[in-house]
C-alpha cells in the first residue's frame, strides 16, 4: 500500500530536550516535505526537499532541522523544543512540488 | 491579500442537498488546483484535482475551474453528514518549491 508513515503520533516532552519526527514513504517521490497546522493559521510549511541531500527552508524553518540521506526518508529534529512548537506535524511527499500531495498520519507534538 | 483565500465557514448545508465551497487564488500562473479533505486531528486527504478550465466530476464531487476570474470551487451533490469536515483548497506553480494551501472551509452537513 502507498503510503507516507510518520511517528510517532503523539510526543509530549519538555522544553529543551531534543526529538526527532521520523518520515518515510514508499512511493519513490523525490519531493518531501514537513508542514505544522495550527487554529486559524493553516497549514505552513517548514522545510521541503527536492531530492537526496537537497533541501530547503520553507515558511516557518525557525527551530527545525531536516536531513535527507535517503530518498525514503525525511526526519524532522528539533534541537531545543520550546512551547511555540506545540503543534500538530505532518510529512507528506509527491512527485513534484507541483503535484498532490500524499500525507502522513500526523504527530500531534506537546512540549511542556 | 492571501494567495489562496477560503471562507472559514462554518458552510451548513441539510442531507442531501448540494453544498458549494469556493476558493479563489492571486497568482494568475497557477496551474494546478486540488481539493483536500480534513476531518479534524487527521491528516488531509486529496479529493479531486483540476488543471484545466471547466469541470471535473468524480463521483458525488465536481470541481470548477475558472482561470479567468482566479477561482476554483467545489460541488458535493447528495451531501452526507460524513462529508461534514474542513475542505482545504491548494494551488500549484511549476517550479514552485510547494503547494500553497487555503485556511479551509469547514463544512457541516445536518441530517
Amino acid at each position: 500500500e502507498a503510503q507516507v508513515t510518520q511517528n510517532p503520533r503523539y510526543l509530549i516532552t519538555v522544553t529543551g530536550k531534543k526529538l526527532t519526527v521520523t518520515c518515510s514513504q514508499n512511493m519513490n517521490h523525490e519531493y518531501m516535505s514537513w508542514y505544522r497546522q495550527d487554529p486559524g493559521l493553516g497549514l505552513r510549511q517548514i522545510y521541503y526537499s527536492m531530492n537526496v541531500e537537497v533541501t530547503d527552508k520553507g515558511d516557518v524553518p525557525e527551530g527545525y532541522k531536516v536531513s535527507r540521506k535517503e530518498k525514503r526518508n525525511f526526519p524532522l529534529i528539533l534541537e531545543s523544543p520550546s512551547p511555540n512548537q506545540t503543534s500538530l506535524y505532518f510529512c507528506a511527499s509527491s512527485s513534484g512540488g507541483d503535484s498532490p500531495l500524499h500525507f502522513g498520519n500526523g504527530t500531534r507534538l506537546t512540549v511542556t | 491579500q492571501k494567495e489562496v483565500e477560503q471562507n472559514s465557514g462554518p458552510l451548513s448545508v441539510p442531507e442531501g442537498a448540494i453544498a458549494s465551497l469556493n476558493c479563489t487564488y492571486s497568482d494568475r500562473g497557477s496551474q494546478s488546483f486540488f481539493w483536500y479533505r480534513q476531518y479534524s486531528g487527521k491528516s488531509p486527504e486529496l479529493i479531486m484535482f483540476i488543471y484545466s478550465n471547466g469541470d471535473k466530476e468524480d463521483g458525488r464531487f465536481t470541481a470548477q475551474l475558472n482561470k479567468a476570474s482566479q477561482y476554483v470551487s467545489l460541488l458535493i451533490r447528495d451531501s452526507q453528514p460524513s462529508d461534514s469536515a474542513t475542505y482545504l483548497c491548494a494551488v500549484g506553480l511549476t517550479g514552485r518549491r510547494a503547494l500553497t494551501f487555503g485556511s479551509g472551509t469547514r463544512l457541516q452537513v445536518q441530517p
